[in-house]
């Protein structure tokens, strides 16, 4: 299983663009990266998945480079409500890989 | 709602008791998971089902853990003689596996588990 890593957390102000960088050098061939947001007493929700390249839809864009052993998620324009934890995951859900979630990112959105 | 919904919410129990959990996931999704999750820490993978074959299940996951889903449907967790430790939020999700595309899961909102 790829392991990632993320900062533990970043700090933000409303209006600005976030990126949240997650490494995962072992990444495999058939592994995507999905990223999820967790804000609390609640249950991680998708945010955006991807193979390679950008990816972008109506809540975030997903960055991947050619060698895919990163990613970044861009929240553009973050709000207060932006504020949550935020985590990488890589796997093949469909090979049946255990999906296991890091220790994300916590991201705080400042007025 | 057609989401996944978890049920309770909230327990409290004392040690040693025994406790049950219950998931009812998105209807026509296959594959069901158990996650436990500790303050301050990311999600626990513990189990998963396809349909109602419990297919992996993590090193973790002691004896006096089990889960169930006998049906391909709803999935109970069930902890025996429970210890402080167990206290966390237990989270299940199920998804569509299958196709071009890779899955996504989708969660309840967990059931709080508080062992005195």
């Amino acid at each position: 299983l790829a392991k990632t890593t993320q900062p533990i957390s970043m700090d933000s102000y409303e209006g600005q663009e976030v990126n949240i960088t997650c490494s995962h050098n072992n990444i495999a061939t058939n592994d995507y990266i999905t990223w999820y947001q967790q804000f609390p007493s609640q249950g991680p929700r998708f945010i955006i998945q991807g193979y390679k390249t950008k990816v972008t839809n109506e809540v975030a864009s997903l960055f991947i480079p050619a060698d895919r052993k990163s990613s970044t998620l861009s929240l553009p324009r973050v709000s207060l409500s932006d504020t949550a934890v935020y985590y990488c995951l890589v796997g093949v859900g469909n090979a049946g890989n255990m999906l296991t979630f890091g220790g994300g990112t916590r991201l705080m959105v400042k007025p | 709602d057609t989401g996944v919904s978890q049920d309770p919410r909230h327990k409290i129990t004392k040690r040693g008791q025994n406790v049950t959990f219950r998931c009812d996931p998105i209807s026509e999704h296959n594959r069901l998971y158990w996650y436990r999750q500790t303050l301050g820490q990311g999600p626990e993978f513990l189990t998963y089902f396809q349909n109602e074959a419990q297919l992996e299940k993590s090193r973790l996951l002691s004896d006096r853990f089990s889960a169930e889903r006998p049906k391909g449907s709803f999935s109970t967790l069930e902890i025996q003689r429970t210890e402080q430790g167990d206290s966390a939020m237990y989270l299940c999700a199920s998804s569509l596996a299958g196709g071009a595309t890779n899955e996504k899961l989708f969660f309840g909102s967990g059931t709080q588990l508080s062992v005195l």
